[in-house]
């Protein structure tokens, strides 16, 4: 079935350091990735998203490329805030409608 | 427009006790589905419900289940409550036309403690 891996454990960065996070995917056919973001106390906001190869999803300055050939979906920032905390989730979407979601991660920006 | 609500936001049960939970989706989405997320087990998919049919469930066991009405709300039920039940409850709407599939709006979720 489809399946969705992150990195393992929370990220701690300082403002304005350079933000990765990685996640790779397994799927049949043609998925479609996503990132979302949950802040504390809230449901899931959708943060960008790619629905084919070489797709480029950005927002809020976040960038990730699917990659097909290394069944990727980096999540990069160039330059954190301090309200870029919050918990980051990769997910895929086959052709039921139903997301597949990794574990994710947290994320702590220092100031 | 108005997004995905849900009702109530917090919960407390006790075990073997049975919940229902409320979803209304944004105006116009005919698609609605259910999470459950957990520090253990993450975001699991539950079941999604189209003009009132259940289209995808999840591996959840019998206790878990849902319904949708005609204005699109969905309630999801869960009976005989186990401690493992405690959880933050997502419920998504989408436009979906019935072919396809489109972008999943969250609401906040209900947050199920069993004591």
């Amino acid at each position: 079935g489809n399946s969705v891996t992150q990195m393992e454990g929370p990220v701690t960065l300082s403002e304005e350091a350079f933000l990765t996070i990685n996640c790779t995917y397994t799927a049949t056919g043609y998925p479609s990735l996503f990132w979302y973001v949950q802040y504390p106390g809230e449901g899931l906001q959708l943060l960008l998203k790619a629905t084919k190869a070489d797709d480029k999803g950005s927002n809020k300055g976040f960038e990730a490329t699917y990659r097909k050939e290394t069944t990727s979906f980096h999540l990069e920032k160039g330059s954190v805030q301090v309200s870029d905390s919050a918990v980051y989730f990769c997910a895929l979407m086959g052709g039921n409608n139903r997301l597949a979601f990794g574990k994710g991660n947290q994320v702590v920006v220092i100031p | 427009k108005a997004g995905v609500t849900q009702t109530p936001r917090y919960l407390i049960k006790t075990r073997g006790q049975q919940v229902t939970l409320s979803c209304s989706p944004i105006s116009g989405h005919r698609s609605v589905s259910w999470y459950q997320q957990t520090p253990g087990q993450g975001l699991q998919f539950l079941f999604e419900y189209f003009s009132e049919t259940q289209r995808n469930k999840g591996n959840f066991p019998g206790r878990f289940s849902g319904r949708q009405f005609s204005n699109s709300r969905s309630e999801m039920n869960v009976s005989t409550l186990e401690l493992g039940d405690s959880a933050l409850y997502l419920c998504a709407s989408s436009g979906m036309t019935g072919g396809g599939y489109n972008e999943q709006f969250f609401g906040p979720g209900t947050r199920l403690t069993v004591l």
